[in-house]
């Protein structure tokens, strides 16, 4: 079982709002990430978790907060956003063994609106 | 600066031929390549992976092939089928430390009846 879930799968918000999206993995993967993917671009990176800790911020806006409850939870909380920040939202997992990653899963995404 | 660049945006196949998707990338210290296939407002999908100790991996009608030298690889599909019709993306890592992914921008297959 490769599956990676993520909730919700759609979410309008305005500039003011405060909403959080989730994701889970239950393959005993000890590393997540989150990426954020624009329309015909690649996924960019937007952090990293290793062993429930911040193991990479990729200089990412303070209003989009991470939390890794444990190690199969992943939650990115959004407050504050912009338009400029509708976009796809995708959780992944890998194993971590010794010092390096293995192959990322993804979810299927959340589409974020922001108006 | 890319340092994985798939150079065709789009390729245009027949059903039943076969489609070669390429890559090449820049960072030498990359030892690790996956392809991954995407469709509209869904998440990437593991297709299949290359370790830089071999050239050629094989899983059912795909095929991945690495040019260490050349710093190129190639995803095969054979016989390409309209359901393959998707933006395929090639990523590659670097296996000291946490290593993220770097990816490609893609390249849209379609595939004809």
């Amino acid at each position: 079982d490769t599956e990676v879930t993520q909730t919700p799968k759609h979410l309008v918000m305005g500039m003011t709002n405060k909403k959080s999206l989730k994701c889970e993995q239950h393959m005993g993967h000890r590393a997540m990430y989150w990426y954020k993917q624009k329309a015909k671009k690649p996924p960019e990176l937007m952090f990293v978790y290793s062993y429930e800790k911040l193991s990479i911020n990729e200089s990412v806006p303070s209003r989009f907060s991470p939390e890794c409850p444990n190690s199969s939870l992943l939650n990115l909380h959004l407050h504050a956003l912009q338009p400029e920040d509708s976009a796809l939202y995708l959780c992944a997992s890998s194993q971590v063994q010794g010092s390096y990653s293995e192959t990322q899963y993804f979810g299927p995404g959340t589409r974020l609106l922001v108006l | 600066d890319q340092q994985v660049k798939q150079n065709s945006p789009s390729l245009s196949v027949q059903e039943g031929r076969i489609s070669i998707l390429n890559c090449d990338y820049t960072n030498s210290m990359f030892d690790y390549f996956l392809w991954y296939k995407k469709y509209p407002a869904e998440g990437p999908t593991f297709l299949i992976s290359i370790s830089s100790i071999k050239d050629k991996n094989e899983d059912g009608r795909f095929t991945v092939f690495l040019n260490k030298s050349a710093k190129h690889l190639s995803l095969h599909i054979v016989p390409s089928q309209p359901g393959d019709s998707a933006v395929y993306f090639c990523a590659a890592s670097a296996r000291a430390g946490y290593s993220t992914l770097t990816f490609g921008k893609g390249t849209m297959l379609l595939v004809s009846p």
